[in-house]
Protein backbone atom coordinates (compact mmCIF):
# COMPACT_ATOMS: atom_id res chain seq x y z
CA UNK A 1 0.00 0.00 0.00
CA UNK A 2 1.18 3.44 -0.80
CA UNK A 3 -1.07 5.25 1.55
CA UNK A 4 -2.04 8.48 1.05
CA UNK A 5 -0.07 9.68 -1.96
CA UNK A 6 0.02 14.20 -2.41
CA UNK A 7 0.95 15.99 -5.56
CA UNK A 8 2.97 18.32 -6.28
CA UNK A 9 5.07 18.33 -2.98
CA UNK A 10 6.12 22.26 -4.10
CA UNK A 11 4.01 24.56 -6.16
CA UNK A 12 4.91 28.17 -6.48
CA UNK A 13 1.97 30.06 -8.42
CA UNK A 14 1.42 34.11 -9.10
CA UNK A 15 -1.62 35.62 -8.07
CA UNK A 16 -4.99 34.72 -9.67
CA UNK A 17 -3.06 31.32 -11.30
CA UNK A 18 -5.17 28.29 -10.48
CA UNK A 19 -3.95 24.73 -9.67
CA UNK A 20 -5.45 21.42 -8.48
CA UNK A 21 -3.68 19.80 -5.34
CA UNK A 22 -4.18 15.78 -5.97
CA UNK A 23 -5.09 13.82 -3.32
CA UNK A 24 -4.87 9.72 -3.88
CA UNK A 25 -5.69 7.02 -1.44
CA UNK A 26 -5.01 3.41 -1.68
CA UNK A 27 -6.98 1.93 1.18
CA UNK A 28 -10.72 2.16 0.43
CA UNK A 29 -11.12 4.54 2.49
CA UNK A 30 -14.44 6.60 2.76
CA UNK A 31 -13.40 9.69 4.89
CA UNK A 32 -11.22 12.62 3.25
CA UNK A 33 -10.43 15.27 3.87
CA UNK A 34 -7.97 18.65 3.35
CA UNK A 35 -6.31 20.35 5.97
CA UNK A 36 -3.61 23.60 5.61
CA UNK A 37 -0.76 24.18 8.00
CA UNK A 38 0.19 27.76 8.74
CA UNK A 39 3.21 28.86 11.08
CA UNK A 40 1.60 29.66 14.74
CA UNK A 41 -1.96 27.95 13.73
CA UNK A 42 -2.77 24.59 14.11
CA UNK A 43 -4.46 22.34 11.26
CA UNK A 44 -7.28 23.75 9.54
CA UNK A 45 -10.11 21.53 7.92
CA UNK A 46 -10.47 22.82 4.51
CA UNK A 47 -12.99 20.81 2.78
CA UNK A 48 -13.69 17.23 3.78
CA UNK A 49 -16.04 14.06 2.08
CA UNK A 50 -17.50 11.31 3.42
CA UNK A 51 -17.34 9.57 0.40
CA UNK A 52 -17.96 9.33 -3.36
CA UNK A 53 -20.56 12.54 -4.40
CA UNK A 54 -20.31 13.67 -0.94
CA UNK A 55 -18.52 16.49 -0.13
CA UNK A 56 -18.48 19.57 2.97
CA UNK A 57 -17.24 22.25 4.21
CA UNK A 58 -14.35 22.67 6.99
CA UNK A 59 -13.44 25.24 9.06
CA UNK A 60 -11.69 27.38 6.33
CA UNK A 61 -13.15 26.76 2.99
CA UNK A 62 -13.17 30.07 1.15
CA UNK A 63 -10.84 29.88 -2.04
CA UNK A 64 -11.03 26.68 -2.06
CA UNK A 65 -12.90 23.76 -4.10
CA UNK A 66 -13.21 19.63 -4.01
CA UNK A 67 -15.11 17.27 -5.49
CA UNK A 68 -14.77 13.38 -4.86
CA UNK A 69 -16.25 11.70 -7.96
CA UNK A 70 -13.96 7.91 -7.38
CA UNK A 71 -13.13 6.43 -3.44
CA UNK A 72 -9.59 6.83 -4.21
CA UNK A 73 -9.49 10.82 -5.34
CA UNK A 74 -9.53 14.24 -3.54
CA UNK A 75 -8.34 17.19 -5.75
CA UNK A 76 -8.35 20.43 -4.25
CA UNK A 77 -8.77 23.22 -6.24
CA UNK A 78 -7.31 26.62 -5.82
CA UNK A 79 -9.35 28.90 -8.20
CA UNK A 80 -7.20 32.41 -8.27
CA UNK A 81 -4.61 31.50 -6.25
CA UNK A 82 -3.92 34.34 -3.11
CA UNK A 83 -0.98 35.31 -1.39
CA UNK A 84 -3.34 34.25 1.83
CA UNK A 85 -3.22 30.74 0.36
CA UNK A 86 0.43 29.86 1.13
CA UNK A 87 0.91 27.39 3.46
CA UNK A 88 1.40 22.97 3.89
CA UNK A 89 -1.70 21.24 2.51
CA UNK A 90 -2.08 18.02 4.05
CA UNK A 91 -4.42 15.15 2.67
CA UNK A 92 -5.81 12.57 5.00
CA UNK A 93 -8.00 9.81 4.94
CA UNK A 94 -9.78 7.09 7.19
CA UNK A 95 -12.49 4.51 7.01
CA UNK A 96 -16.23 4.69 8.39
CA UNK A 97 -18.20 2.04 9.84
CA UNK A 98 -17.32 -0.65 11.81
CA UNK A 99 -13.31 -0.55 10.77
CA UNK A 100 -12.99 2.75 11.97
CA UNK A 101 -10.59 3.56 14.71
CA UNK A 102 -10.56 7.06 14.56
CA UNK A 103 -6.99 6.91 13.23
CA UNK A 104 -6.41 9.47 10.49
CA UNK A 105 -3.33 8.72 7.54
CA UNK A 106 -1.89 11.74 6.55
CA UNK A 107 -0.24 11.99 3.23
CA UNK A 108 3.64 14.00 3.07
CA UNK A 109 1.65 17.47 2.32
CA UNK A 110 2.17 20.22 -0.40
CA UNK A 111 3.97 23.51 -0.44
CA UNK A 112 2.38 25.91 -2.00
CA UNK A 113 3.71 29.11 -2.11
CA UNK A 114 1.75 32.16 -3.88
CA UNK A 115 3.70 35.19 -4.98
CA UNK B 1 -14.83 18.78 20.04
CA UNK B 2 -13.46 20.27 23.46
CA UNK B 3 -10.22 22.16 23.42
CA UNK B 4 -6.84 20.55 24.75
CA UNK B 5 -3.79 22.42 26.57
CA UNK B 6 -0.12 21.53 26.18
CA UNK B 7 3.04 22.67 27.16
CA UNK B 8 4.90 24.58 23.94
CA UNK B 9 7.75 22.67 24.37
CA UNK B 10 10.18 20.02 26.40
CA UNK B 11 13.10 18.10 26.41
CA UNK B 12 14.25 14.60 27.24
CA UNK B 13 17.48 12.85 27.41
CA UNK B 14 17.29 10.23 25.32
CA UNK B 15 17.11 6.93 26.60
CA UNK B 16 14.67 8.47 29.18
CA UNK B 17 10.99 8.20 29.28
CA UNK B 18 9.10 11.44 27.65
CA UNK B 19 6.45 12.48 29.36
CA UNK B 20 3.99 14.80 27.62
CA UNK B 21 0.85 16.48 29.87
CA UNK B 22 -1.91 17.36 27.85
CA UNK B 23 -4.94 19.19 29.72
CA UNK B 24 -8.55 18.63 28.39
CA UNK B 25 -10.82 19.87 31.05
CA UNK B 26 -14.39 20.45 29.30
CA UNK B 27 -13.83 16.84 27.54
CA UNK B 28 -17.59 15.29 27.58
CA UNK B 29 -18.22 11.90 28.56
CA UNK B 30 -18.04 10.43 24.35
CA UNK B 31 -14.89 12.23 23.23
CA UNK B 32 -11.67 10.18 22.83
CA UNK B 33 -8.48 11.56 23.51
CA UNK B 34 -6.14 10.99 19.90
CA UNK B 35 -2.19 11.75 20.44
CA UNK B 36 -0.37 12.55 17.12
CA UNK B 37 2.84 13.59 16.24
CA UNK B 38 4.80 15.03 13.69
CA UNK B 39 8.18 14.86 12.55
CA UNK B 40 9.87 17.62 11.12
CA UNK B 41 7.83 18.74 7.52
CA UNK B 42 5.88 15.52 7.34
CA UNK B 43 2.41 14.47 7.71
CA UNK B 44 1.04 14.08 11.08
CA UNK B 45 1.61 10.49 12.18
CA UNK B 46 -1.15 8.34 14.95
CA UNK B 47 0.28 7.33 18.22
CA UNK B 48 -2.44 6.38 20.40
CA UNK B 49 -6.14 6.69 21.54
CA UNK B 50 -8.32 6.25 24.63
CA UNK B 51 -11.95 7.06 26.15
CA UNK B 52 -11.28 6.19 30.11
CA UNK B 53 -8.89 3.15 30.62
CA UNK B 54 -5.14 3.80 30.21
CA UNK B 55 -3.44 2.60 26.97
CA UNK B 56 -0.65 0.80 25.70
CA UNK B 57 1.11 -0.19 21.80
CA UNK B 58 4.65 -0.41 20.68
CA UNK B 59 5.27 3.43 20.72
CA UNK B 60 3.68 4.84 23.49
CA UNK B 61 1.24 4.51 26.20
CA UNK B 62 -1.76 7.07 27.50
CA UNK B 63 -2.96 7.70 30.68
CA UNK B 64 -6.02 9.45 31.25
CA UNK B 65 -7.17 10.35 34.94
CA UNK B 66 -10.21 9.32 36.59
CA UNK B 67 -12.03 12.39 36.17
CA UNK B 68 -11.08 12.35 32.46
CA UNK B 69 -9.80 15.88 32.39
CA UNK B 70 -6.56 15.55 31.73
CA UNK B 71 -4.29 12.67 30.33
CA UNK B 72 -0.06 12.39 29.77
CA UNK B 73 1.28 10.22 26.80
CA UNK B 74 4.47 8.31 27.81
CA UNK B 75 7.83 7.32 25.35
CA UNK B 76 8.76 4.63 27.20
CA UNK B 77 12.77 5.11 25.84
CA UNK B 78 12.82 8.32 24.05
CA UNK B 79 15.37 7.99 20.88
CA UNK B 80 16.31 10.86 18.81
CA UNK B 81 13.49 10.09 16.15
CA UNK B 82 11.17 10.80 18.97
CA UNK B 83 12.00 14.65 18.63
CA UNK B 84 9.11 15.98 16.85
CA UNK B 85 5.17 18.22 17.64
CA UNK B 86 3.41 16.19 19.81
CA UNK B 87 -0.41 17.03 19.58
CA UNK B 88 -3.29 16.10 21.67
CA UNK B 89 -6.85 16.01 20.34
CA UNK B 90 -10.17 15.26 21.50
CA UNK B 91 -12.51 14.20 19.39
CA UNK B 92 -16.52 12.15 19.59
CA UNK B 93 -16.89 9.03 17.83
CA UNK B 94 -20.87 10.13 17.23
CA UNK B 95 -22.14 11.05 13.86
CA UNK B 96 -19.64 10.94 10.30
CA UNK B 97 -18.64 14.52 10.82
CA UNK B 98 -16.06 13.88 12.97
CA UNK B 99 -13.32 16.89 13.06
CA UNK B 100 -10.29 17.95 15.29
CA UNK B 101 -9.12 20.45 16.54
CA UNK B 102 -5.98 20.95 16.39
CA UNK B 103 -3.48 23.07 18.35
CA UNK B 104 -0.08 24.38 18.12
CA UNK B 105 1.17 20.77 20.02
CA UNK B 106 4.53 20.17 22.52
CA UNK B 107 8.05 20.58 20.91
CA UNK B 108 9.50 17.67 21.86
CA UNK B 109 13.30 17.98 21.57
CA UNK B 110 15.19 14.65 22.75
CA UNK B 111 18.74 14.83 23.29
CA UNK B 112 22.04 12.76 23.41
Amino acid sequence: NAGVTQTPKFQVLKTGQSMTLQCAQDMNHEYMSWYRQDPGMGLRLIHYSVGAGITDQGEVPNGYNVSRSTTEDFPLRLLSAAPSQTSVYFCASRPTGATNTGELFFGEGSRLTVL
Amino acid sequence: DAKTTQPPSMDCAEGRAANLPCNHSTISGNEYVYWYRQIHSQGPQYIIHGLKNNETNEMASLIITEDRKSSTLILPHATLRDTAVYYCIVRSNAGNNRKLIWGLGTSLAVNP
